[in-house]
């Protein structure tokens, strides 16, 4: 099974700031990387599908990449509503698995 | 407008049973591989389960395999989760959520999910 890592765990914030996300995996998973947003007492959203997709209706302010074990989501200047959580998750390897998440908030 | 409800979550003692039930609405239900993704209070994200469009191929993880049965009824929009030998482990909110596909097929993604049930396993 291959192990997604999130670090740090919590990263702070001003709105308007760029916020970069780490997310490494335990082997190569290509380009078979998603990301997530989670808000408070609601369902994930999918962000970006196979390392740099937006998904349907995803601002452009945000932005994935990377290739192998090392991939990055960025936000180009946060909004309010961007605070949450945010996790990857692969599909190289069944079974699919998520990081243990990053959650950004306010300064 | 893509939508799922999930329901049939609940207080269930070790060792019990449920059944989840999701119900579908604003996409072609049975072109669609279906998922079930738990997550434990104040935890992350967890894949539990798959299903293909049709219902003839299903998927389980390791933790939940023998123990809990992923099925679909495409005349009714519905995906459904039979959760048996219940474990204080189980306790979690189960979200439905829609396997992304395109043209060239389907993929270990989910783009839409529902609120949630939750279920809790307690004595």
């Amino acid at each position: 099974e291959i192990v997604l890592t999130q670090s740090p765990a919590t990263l702070s914030f001003s709105p308007g700031e760029r916020a970069t996300l780490s997310c490494r995996a335990s082997q190569s998973v290509s380009n078979k990387l998603a990301w997530y947003q989670q808000k408070p007492a609601q369902a994930p959203r999918l962000l970006i599908y196979d390392a740099s997709n937006r998904a349907t209706g995803i601002p452009a302010r945000f932005s994935g990449s990377g290739s192998g074990t090392d991939f990055t989501l960025t936000i180009s200047s946060l909004e309010p509503e961007d605070f949450a959580v945010y996790y990857c998750q692969q599909r190289s390897n069944w079974p699919p698995t998520f990081g243990p998440g990053t959650k950004v908030d306010i300064k | 407008e893509e939508q799922l409800l999930e329901s049939g979550g609940g207080l269930v003692q070790p060792g019990g049973s449920l059944r989840l039930s999701c119900a579908a609405s604003g996409f072609t239900f049975s072109n669609c591989v279906m998922n079930w993704v738990r997550q434990a209070p104040g935890k992350g994200l967890e894949w539990v389960s798959t299903i293909s469009t049709g219902g003839g191929s299903t998927y389980y993880a390791d933790s939940v395999k023998g123990r809990f049965t992923i099925s679909r009824d495409n005349s009714k929009n519905t995906v459904y989760l039979q959760v048996n030998s219940l474990r204080a482990d189980d306790t979690a909110v189960y979200y439905c959520a829609k396997g992304r596909h395109d043209s060239s097929g389907w993929y270990w993604n989910f783009d839409y999910w529902g609120q949630g049930t939750l279920v809790t396993v307690s004595s």
